[in-house]
């Protein structure tokens, strides 16, 4: 079946403009996260969505991030003001149930370049 | 000191040699452990997962963990090419589902 796909696979923005990165998880999945790769370094969670549940937004760097998950299924991450520090690849990952210990698959992500 | 830590290489092993990766964590509640495989310019993809002490293979691929000195690692014997990636260990808790990854090992395989 199709795996997580997210869009637009390459943003190229300037300083100060706002962003929306978008995830369509595998069907069937209540769990969706955000995930930031910067370049050299490991995946920094950002949040985390499970079913009807409030989302755990521990990870987002600063109020200037927000994202939300319509319908329990698609989900849009905003970025508004960009920086140039927010360069880097979002990946959008779901799991089956959301438990500890599921797998997490990965979508291609998003490259994000703020000029 | 950072919550999941791992060399980041390179580390170069010949082709048909065993490549061991190795990967730290500092909390002691961590209870789910996983290695991933990135690709340059692709997402992580799951390897293995291991959750008791000791080992666990599959495959070429071998976990093993040990929750006394925090340590879990990953072997892979008969090294390929194809093997030739950055290697992400990853954690979580139960109770929190979120991954909390290492900045990743990168191996090479040398023909």
């Amino acid at each position: 079946g199709a795996g997580v796909s997210q869009s637009p696979s390459n943003k190229v923005t300037e300083k100060g403009k706002d962003v929306e990165l978008r995830c369509d998880p595998i069907s069937g999945h209540t769990a969706l996260y955000w995930y930031r790769q910067s370049l050299g370094q490991g995946l920094e969670f950002l949040i985390y969505f499970q079913g009807n549940s409030a989302p755990d937004k521990s990870g987002l760097p600063s109020d200037r991030f927000s994202a939300e998950r319509t319908g329990g299924s698609v989900s849009t991450l905003t970025i508004q003001r960009t920086q140039q520090e927010d360069s880097a690849v979002y990946l959008c990952a779901s799991s089956l149930y959301g438990l500890a210990g599921d797998e997490q698959f990965f979508g291609p992500g998003t490259r994000l370049t703020v000029l | 000191q950072k919550e999941v830590e791992q060399n980041s290489g390179p580390l170069s092993v010949p082709e048909g040699a065993i490549a061991s990766l190795n990967c730290t964590y500092s909390d002691r509640g961590s209870q789910s452990f996983f290695w991933y495989r990135q690709y340059s310019g692709k997402s992580p993809e799951l390897i293995m997962f291991i959750y008791s002490n000791g080992d666990k293979e599959d495959g070429r691929f071998t976990a093993q963990l040990n929750k006394a000195s925090q340590y879990v690692s990953l072997l892979i014997r008969d090294s390929q090419p194809s093997d030739s990636a950055t290697y992400l260990c990853a954690v979580n808790n139960f109770g929190n589902e979120k991954l909390t990854f290492g900045t990743g090992t990168r191996l090479t395989i040398i023909p």
